[in-house]
């Protein structure tokens, strides 16, 4: 049962416009969420998170949107870069509601930055 | 300022021998996290520790599993009589258990091979 879903497993964007990595989950429990960045053959990198108390969160060229009610989460990247070419994961976690600090993971969108 | 470190990064084995991964986590960081990744999956939930109790465990620890934290600071990973199914990047992260938020931080992985 995958909980956290990325449909896409890869994408393509021309270098300069915008990147958006999706990510669906069931659970409504989930109240909070984070998204990494990861290369081959190294540990996933944390790039941005937020609460279900907020619907977008901004950090740079990273911007995390959440929509609760259709239980989706996006991350915009903009401008894209070619060094951003990696898997993205998303992740959540029900933290505030059951107590429980582990963090489900969807299975990644590959993004590839055309030059 | 040290990030979460693993040891070691590579180890090849034979079926049926233990192997031991060790992790050292962010100095001040309370939480540490055991996950498992193989190619395609985001990382799975193993196991988590805040000090030095175990909180959790998944379902995927089979008994051949067993996670340490003895003093609360670095945690050690051991697999018995390795199987080549555990053939996974295994990945440590931690995280300070403080405020609203719970970002996780990874180290580099260490990657296992069962031959």
């Amino acid at each position: 049962d995958q909980q956290v879903k990325q449909n896409s497993p890869s994408l393509s964007v021309q270098e300069g416009r915008i990147s958006i990595l999706n990510c669906d989950y069931t659970n409504s429990m989930f109240d909070y969420f984070l998204w990494y960045k990861k290369y081959p053959a190294e540990g996933p990198t944390f790039l941005i998170s937020i609460s279900s108390i907020k619907d977008k969160n901004e950090d740079g060229r990273f911007t995390v949107f959440l929509n609760k009610s259709a239980k989706h989460l996006s991350l915009h990247i903009v401008p894209s870069q070619p060094g951003d070419s990696a898997v993205y994961f998303c992740a959540a976690s029900p933290f505030l509601f059951s107590g429980t600090y582990k963090y489900i993971f969807g299975t990644g969108t590959r993004l590839k930055v055309l030059a | 300022d040290t990030g979460v470190s693993q040891d070691p990064r590579h180890k090849i084995t034979k079926r049926g021998q233990n192997v031991t991964f060790r992790c050292d986590p962010i100095s001040e960081h309370n939480r540490l996290y055991w996950y498992r990744q193989t190619l395609g999956q985001g990382p799975e939930f193993l196991t988590y520790f805040q000090n030095e109790a175990q909180l959790e465990k998944s379902r995927l620890l089979s008994d051949r599993f067993s996670a340490e934290r003895p003093k609360g600071s670095f945690s050690t990973l051991e697999i018995q009589r390795t199987e080549q199914g555990d053939s996974a990047m295994y990945l440590c992260a931690s995280s300070l258990a403080a405020g609203t938020g719970n970002t996780i931080y990874f180290g580099e992985g260490s990657w296992l091979t069962v031959v």
